[in-house]
């Protein structure tokens, strides 16, 4: 058990550029999430996979965000067009079962210049 | 699934000296689920207690639930400077989707 990994760990872009973020989960685990997080709140859900299906897809998620987990394994999370908003820590978290815990990655920082 | 509220939002102790958070949520759960978040990492589980325990133990962790008010408590023992962080509760209720609240930050001074 390697744990979930996150890549990259920082991210400096300008506004309106396009960034892609890349979870490698535990690797058992069928459920796939991404939250996001910004200074001083709890994380917020993004996104949920299991498997290769995105089962459900926050309001907080504009058309800009775009999230794929081909074959089941590692996920991607891209946001188009980035702005000054987007600018947060980005969580993958992996889980074996629904409702048993979830084990999370240490994230991507944006920001959005 | 459901948002767990944290109280207090910060809490600063002396090291040595207990540490106790709560948690209140709104219907009835599965389970509940306690995380820890050190700065700038992701967010760790702690300890999962099922809607038929009152409490559980891990190590210095103590959590108590009662689903009669519908809370549940964190205590950590000894705190240590190590400890500082945020921490989180997570009431499920059945499904897959895990909420998170703001979380209790606590500092120890050492």
């Amino acid at each position: 058990d390697t744990g979930v990994s996150q890549d990259p760990r920082h991210k400096i872009t300008k506004r309106g550029q396009n960034v892609t973020f890349r979870c490698d989960p535990i690797s058992e685990h069928n459920r796939l999430y991404w939250y996001r997080q910004t200074l001083g709140q709890g994380p917020e859900f993004l996104t949920y996979f299991q498997n290769e299906a995105q089962l459900e897809k926050s309001r907080l998620l504009s058309d800009r965000f775009s999230a794929e987990r081909p074959k089941g394994s590692f996920s991607t999370l891209e946001i188009q067009r980035t702005e000054q908003g987007d600018s947060a820590m980005y969580l993958c978290a992996s889980s074996l079962e629904e409702a048993s815990p979830l084990h999370f990655g240490n994230g991507t920082r944006l920001t959005v210049t | 699934s459901q948002q767990g509220e944290e109280d207090p939002q910060a809490l600063s102790i002396q090291e040595g000296e207990n540490a106790t958070m709560n948690c209140s949520y709104k219907t009835s759960i599965n389970n509940l689920q306690w995380y820890r978040q050190n700065s700038g990492r992701g967010l760790v589980h702690l300890i999962l207690i099922r809607s038929n325990e009152r409490e559980k133990h891990s190590g210095r962790l103590r959590v108590t639930l009662d689903t009669s008010k519908k809370s549940s408590s964190l205590l950590i023992t000894a705190s240590r400077a190590a400890d500082t962080a945020s921490y989180f509760c997570a009431p499920n209720t059945g499904g897959f989707k895990t909420i998170f609240g703001a979380g209790t930050r606590l500092f120890v001074k050492a």
